[in-house]
């Protein structure tokens, strides 16, 4: 069975460029949410969609939106892009809304690596 | 907001030694979680405790919740080469319009044959 999957794995930006990640969750995983890691720390919550709407947001600017299709696969946009935003993008899918009781596992996927120069 | 102080930050111990490792918050969580990191991967879930004050084992790994919902410790024991990577705990509430889990900033695992 197909894992989460990201793409692309790896990309180069220049500083206010755009850029526009994709993630396919687990089938039959309704749930997709957002994370970034910076090197050294953990990751940090961006959003969660649930049932293609937005069930959560993070502390991140309004350069960051996301969305969530009908087949339940998500995109991550992040605009005007900065330095401080390369990073390991995470995606992860779970059957349930996270926060719900009981949420059920959050599968990650391997990530998008994104540097900004 | 929350956080987790996660320590200690980096350990280098021989094959075959037990190993321990922790997580405090200031606030209290309904569950907490405990996820491996290998390079170029995801975090992948080790244990997931949703009681205070269970102890929960997944072959030789061991994780417990804290009485007071605000800590939690792993241990892997006769550790091995492929317990190499960075471990992660996470908190997680239920409700609210969140949902998300909170991390702690890792503890790096090196291991010497």
């Amino acid at each position: 069975d197909a894992g989460v999957t990201q793409s692309p794995t790896h990309l180069i930006k220049t500083r206010g460029q755009q850029v526009t990640l994709r993630c396919s969750p687990i089938s039959g995983h309704k749930s997709v949410s957002w994370y970034q890691q910076v090197l050294g720390q953990g990751p940090q919550f961006i959003f969660q969609y649930y049932e293609k709407e937005e069930r959560g947001r993070g502390n991140f600017p309004d350069r960051f939106s996301a969305r969530q299709f009908p087949n339940y696969s998500s995109e991550l946009n992040v605009n005007a892009l900065l330095l401080g935003d390369s990073a390991l993008y995470l995606c992860a899918s779970s059957l349930r809304l996270a926060g719900s009781n009981p949420t059920g596992e959050l599968f990650f996927g391997e990530g998008s690596r994104l540097t900004v120069l | 907001g929350q956080q987790l102080n996660q320590s200690p930050q980096s350990m280098f111990i021989q094959e075959g030694e037990d190993v321990s490792m922790n997580c405090t918050s200031s606030s209290i969580f309904n569950t907490w979680l405990w996820y491996k990191q290998d390079p170029g991967e995801g975090p992948v879930l080790l244990i997931a405790l949703y009681k205070a004050g269970e102890l929960t084992s997944n072959g030789r790994l061991t994780a417990q919740f804290g009485i007071t919902r605000k800590d939690s410790f792993l241990n892997i024991s006769a550790s091995i080469p492929s317990d190499v990577g960075i471990y992660f705990c996470a908190g997680l509430n239920y409700g609210g319009s969140q949902g998300n889990l909170i991390f702690g900033k890792g503890t790096k695992l090196s291991v010497k044959p």
